[in-house]
């Protein structure tokens, strides 16, 4: 069954950077890709961006052009998202999801890690 | 401006059917970009409903369904039960953005 494990929380100072992983399993990872997606306290989903399992093209959302960078290891079928220069408002849950576009963006997103709580606190 | 646009919360009665909105525009639902309808139940990570404007991944209910207007989507769910009670998030994709919109969320509370 496809999973998508992702790692655990993580208290950061501001000005901080932070990796997320996501592993993923029970299917072809280079045959999807990977989207990630936020919830901050009291607030609804945010799109971050959207990488490809197949070539690692990736696409930011505009707001966090700069910010942020995701990866992939084909090898471990892992995803990696970090965002660097950290402020209180990055507070949040962060999800990965399975993005059934591999090449492009789709937005269909059929599976989901459970979750990482990202704490931004001086 | 590249925003959708859902109710912040809708409310039915146990086997009631009840619709939430999502308005989008030209530079996205309107532009012809798929809509998909995520639920999100307390605690616990999204859940996909609906995908490609009216299609149901296996295990979804029939009593969820999709459908979508010009620059507007919506998500009916009938026979209403208390285990709906979630939020539920409309998403397209944005040209204007070259990116993946999220609507606000609509809050379901089941009476």
């Amino acid at each position: 069954q496809v999973q998508m494990v992702q790692s655990g929380a993580e208290v950061k100072k501001p000005g901080a950077s932070v990796k997320v992983s996501c592993k993923a399993s029970g299917y072809t990872f280079t045959s999807y890709g990977i989207t990630w997606v936020r919830q901050a306290p009291g607030q609804g989903l945010e799109w971050m961006g959207w990488i490809s399992g197949y070539n690692g093209n990736a696409n930011y959302a505009q707001k966090l052009q700069g910010r942020v960078t995701m990866t992939t290891d084909t090898s471990t079928s892992t995803a990696y998202m970090e965002l660097r220069s950290l402020k209180s408002d990055d507070t949040a849950v962060y999800y990965c999801a399975r993005d059934r576009g591999v090449v492009v963006i789709t937005g269909t997103l059929d599976y989901w890690g459970q979750g990482t709580l990202v704490t931004v606190s001086s | 401006q590249s925003v959708l646009t859902q109710p912040p919360s809708v409310s039915g009665a146990p086997g009631q059917r009840v619709t939430i909105s999502c308005t989008g525009s030209s530079s996205n639902i309107g532009a012809g970009y798929d809509v998909q309808w995520y639920q999100r139940l307390p605690g616990t990570a999204p859940k996909l409903l609906i995908y490609a404007n009216d299609n149901r991944p296996s295990g979804v209910p029939d009593r969820f369904s999709g459908s979508k207007s010009g620059t507007s989507a919506s998500l009916a769910i009938t026979g209403l039960q208390a285990e709906d009670e979630a939020d539920y998030y409309c998403q397209s994709y944005d040209s204007s953005l070259r990116g993946v919109l999220f609507g606000g969320g609509t809050k379901l509370t089941v009476l």
